[in-house]
């Protein structure tokens, strides 16, 4: 079954610790997005990729990194995480020239003590 | 930077109740209004994707209907039930392409 995963679902951390998000799909898309969101707030595009080795920095500012060696996978790194960076990330892909109709995976909530 | 409004931002409906959410966006560079329900624990799972001003969508008890003149789009539901009790995002992607959300409207429907 094509889906989108992340993980880890859920993470706590102490300030200072180097994590790394995953997600992976299995549908072959050539776009594939990170999205922050706050408790109430919009989802932010942080980062995306049109393709291998192609990314780009989105609307809002992160402190995070990508990187997109394989089509399907695109993990988002933070060398050192700070409570500031406490928030809901979300990965989404998307196929060709569909009206950019994008698919979600879960979510990683992650939480810097 | 876009502005995409929602309303109400939350709302509780007794089942059997029907009701409606507001996507307020802009009405220039329009290429398409997304409509996304997303349930606690789970992804964001795409309702429909709307193009064309005065596009009417239906999908079981759930429609939608476009007008991107005036930049709104209004999104259905008649006969609520519990499981439909999740947030409901829009998100408006114009000339760029890339999708910009509102902050939803969280529907809980009461038993």
């Amino acid at each position: 079954e094509a889906d989108i995963y992340q993980t880890p679902r859920y993470l706590v951390i102490g300030t200072g610790k180097k994590i790394t998000l995953e997600c992976s799909q299995t549908m072959g898309h050539d776009k594939m997005y990170w999205y922050q969101q706050d408790p109430g707030m919009e989802l932010h595009l942080i980062h995306y990729s049109y393709g291998v080795n192609s990314t780009e920095k989105g609307d809002l500012s992160s402190e995070s990194t990508v990187s997109r060696i394989r089509t399907e996978h695109f993990p988002l790194t933070l060398e050192s995480a700070r409570p500031s960076h406490t928030s809901q990330y979300l990965c989404a892909s998307s196929v060709g020239e569909t009206y950019n109709e994008q698919f979600f995976g879960p979510g990683t909530r992650l939480t810097v003590l | 930077i876009l502005n995409v409004e929602q309303s109400p931002q939350s709302l509780h409906v007794q089942e059997g109740d029907s009701t409606n959410f507001t996507c307020s966006f802009p009405s220039s560079n329009f290429y398409a209004l997304h409509w996304y329900r997303w349930e606690t624990a789970k992804s964001p799972e795409a309702l429909f994707v709307m193009t064309l001003n005065g596009d009417e969508k239906k999908k079981g008890r759930i429609s939608a209907t476009l007008n991107t003149k005036e930049g709104y789009s209004y999104l259905y539901i008649k006969g609520s039930q519990p499981e439909d009790s999740a947030t409901y995002l829009c998100a408006f992607s114009g000339s760029a392409r890339q999708l910009t959300f509102g902050s939803g409207t969280q529907l809980t429907v009461l038993p």
